[in-house]
């Protein structure tokens, strides 16, 4: 089965500049994360879609960062304008269920991850 | 909000020692727990994963880990490790309170000397 598909896998931008992230989820997989990674520290979740509905942005800067899953199926996220502190890796996993039950057969499954250096 | 603390942040071993990362988390209840692993260049891995029945969970390449509800732990442990397992090593839970959200630890670093 192919993997989670990212791209790009590096960015170097200045601040305030736009950047924009995609992600193909694994075929069938109902549920893709956005993860962001911060040098040093583990994995903090963006925000999480069921299909092409947003299930958890809470930590999700919105002034400046939005995603969408139009179709379901693939994603963009993008940080405009970036700040100095978006360096970091951006990760985009999948998961083939849904979010309500609690069953540990609900595992992500990462992507390579998209890094981001902001200047 | 749940959250996850792994007590080190670096490790360093040699070849054939013993390791054991330390893993806990803060809200009881149903909680789904797993270990990923990520070696160097490469993305996360699942390495194992608990959800019920037996607390002592094995996994991927001699790992194995021990889910200890009264003490919120979900500790990893290898007898001997190899140069291959130099790794970042990340613990992560779910729980329904969290809307199922799953939330990782700061990861540990390890580093197996030949």
């Amino acid at each position: 089965e192919a993997g989670v598909a990212q791209s790009p896998r590096y960015k170097i931008i200045e601040k305030r500049q736009s950047v924009a992230f995609w992600c193909n989820p694994i075929s069938g997989h109902a549920t893709l994360y956005w993860y962001q990674q911060i040098l040093g520290q583990g994995p903090k979740l963006l925000i999480q879609f069921q299909n092409n509905g947003v299930v958890d942005d809470s930590q999700l800067p919105k002034d400046r960062f939005s995603a969408e899953r139009l179709k379901g199926v693939d994603s963009t996220l993008k940080i405009q304008p970036a700040k100095l502190e978006d360096s970091a890796v951006y990760l985009c996993a999948s998961s083939p269920l849904g979010t309500r039950d609690v069953s540990g057969a609900n595992v992500l499954t990462f992507g390579a991850g998209s890094r981001l250096t902001v200047l | 909000a749940q959250s996850v603390s792994q007590h080190n942040h670096h490790v360093i071993l040699s070849e054939a020692a013993s390791l054991e990362l330390g893993c806990n988390y803060s809200y009881g209840g149903t909680v789904n727990l797993f270990w990923y692993v990520q070696y160097p260049g490469q993305h996360l891995q699942l390495l194992l994963k608990y959800f019920s029945g037996d607390p002592l969970v094995k996994g991927i390449k001699g790992f194995e880990a021990e889910f200890i509800k009264s003490k919120f732990s979900f500790n990893l442990r290898k007898p001997s490790v190899q140069w291959s397992d130099t790794a970042e090593y990340f613990c992560a839970v779910k729980n329904k309170a969290a809307g199922n959200k799953l939330t990782f630890g700061g990861g540990t670093r390890v580093l197996v000397k030949p």
